[in-house]
This record gives structure tokens, C-alpha cells and sequence, in this order.
């Protein structure tokens, strides 16, 4: 059993440049959610997916936006990234909807943007 | 806005002490969840207790949760160098999907 795997570790892109991350999630999880961590703070809930649906969102602009395929792995893309969209992104998996079951979390994706 | 607020900020205690972290939140809660954090890297779960509960253990860990005062607290037990990290609670309300974590507190064991 693998667990929640991330990439890239590290990216640095420039203001209003796109970024697309990539999570694979733990095998025989069907939910998927994205996190945003700037440093010091908790994480802040982007989007969680569920059997490849948008199933809930957090309070980010509409140029946040994900996907989940078949296999239950995700991608979050970001377009024209601003100063602030520099964190650490993070991705969960878990098995049915994150509230009610424990999420496992990748190393995360750094993401800087000059 | 954040749904959980951790108490304190930052906590240093010496190695084989007790640690103990609190939690309070805003609105009515479905469960909630303690993780730990080290050095800003991928967050690893700890205990999830739900709303109809009122303490649960694991290991070292204990947690209560009282859903009158809208707070929490965990507890480590005889605590150790491997303990230093931060430590988030999150909780989710009924019919939302969203999980919301606080701003952690930052644990610090000392030799």
C-alpha cells in the first residue's frame, strides 16, 4: 500500500503565470482534498473531490480549480498566481468524505512566486 | 475566517512532562480532529472524536471534547523529544463538507 504522494516538491513561478499539482492519492481512497498553508497559519481548505466530482469548496477565487480522475488522483491548478498564492500546498486522501474519516496527507508542494 | 482556535500559541515543556493543547470553535461541530505537523510538512492524524463523544485515548493521547463550551483539549502524556511539532485541531459542521483547521500550537520539547 502506497501512501499519498506529491509533485512537484518544489516550483517557483512568476506573478500571473499558471501551475498545475499533482497528487496521487492512497490506494483504495476515493476523496481527495487541497489544502493551502501559508507559513505559520493552519491550512486553509481549497476543494475536496469525491468519485471525480467537486464536493465542497473553501472561500478561494474561481481560479483555483481542480480535477480527480478515475484512478482517484487529482490535480489543482492555479491561474495567474499572484504574490499570495505563494504556501505550501498540500493534498489528503481518504476513504468517503474528509470530516468524518481520517485524511492522510502528502509531503506537500512548495510553491513560490516571485 | 477559521473555525478553530488552538490555546496556546506556543507551548515549551521539558522532556517526560505532561503537554496539554486546547481547542475552541465557533459553531456547532459533526466531529473533530486533532493532526500533528512537523516542520511544515504533511500533516499525520492523531484522533477524530465525534460530536456525541466525550473523551477518547490513543496511547499517549488523550482527548476530551465539550460541545457546551465549543472547546476541546489534548493531552500528551510523559512527553518526548519525537513529540516537538505543531498541533492543529479541524473540525466540519453537519451537511458541510469543509474541513476547517486552526492556526496550531507549536510544541516545543526540551531535553
Amino acid at each position: 500500500e502506497t501512501g499519498v504522494t506529491q509533485s512537484p516538491t518544489h516550483l517557483i513561478k512568476t506573478r500571473g503565470q499558471q501551475v498545475t499539482l499533482r497528487c496521487s492519492s492512497q490506494s483504495g481512497h476515493n476523496t481527495v482534498s487541497w489544502y493551502q498553508q501559508a507559513l505559520g497559519q493552519g491550512p486553509q481548505f481549497i476543494f475536496q473531490y469525491y468519485r471525480e466530482e467537486e464536493n465542497g469548496r473553501g472561500n478561494f477565487p474561481p481560479r483555483f480549480s481542480g480535477l480527480q480522475f478515475p484512478n482517484y488522483s487529482s490535480e489543482l491548478n492555479v491561474n495567474a498566481l499572484e504574490l499570495d498564492d505563494s504556501a505550501l500546498y498540500l493534498c489528503a486522501s481518504s476513504y468517503g468524505t474528509s470530516g468524518t474519516n481520517e485524511q492522510f496527507f502528502g509531503p506537500g508542494t512548495r510553491l513560490t512566486v516571485l | 475566517s477559521q473555525q478553530g482556535e488552538e490555546d496556546p500559541q506556543a507551548l515549551s515543556i521539558q522532556e517526560g512532562e505532561n503537554a496539554t493543547m486546547n481547542c475552541s470553535y465557533k459553531t456547532s461541530i459533526n466531529n473533530l480532529q486533532w493532526y500533528r505537523q512537523n516542520s511544515g510538512r504533511g500533516l499525520v492524524h492523531l484522533i477524530l472524536i465525534r460530536s456525541n463523544e466525550r473523551e477518547k485515548h490513543s496511547g499517549r493521547l488523550r482527548v476530551t471534547l465539550d460541545t457546551s463550551k465549543k472547546s476541546s483539549s489534548l493531552l500528551i502524556t510523559a512527553s518526548r523529544a519525537a513529540d516537538t511539532a505543531s498541533y492543529f485541531c479541524a473540525t466540519d459542521a453537519w451537511g458541510d463538507d469543509k474541513i476547517i483547521f486552526g492556526k496550531g500550537t507549536r510544541l516545543h520539547i526540551l531535553p
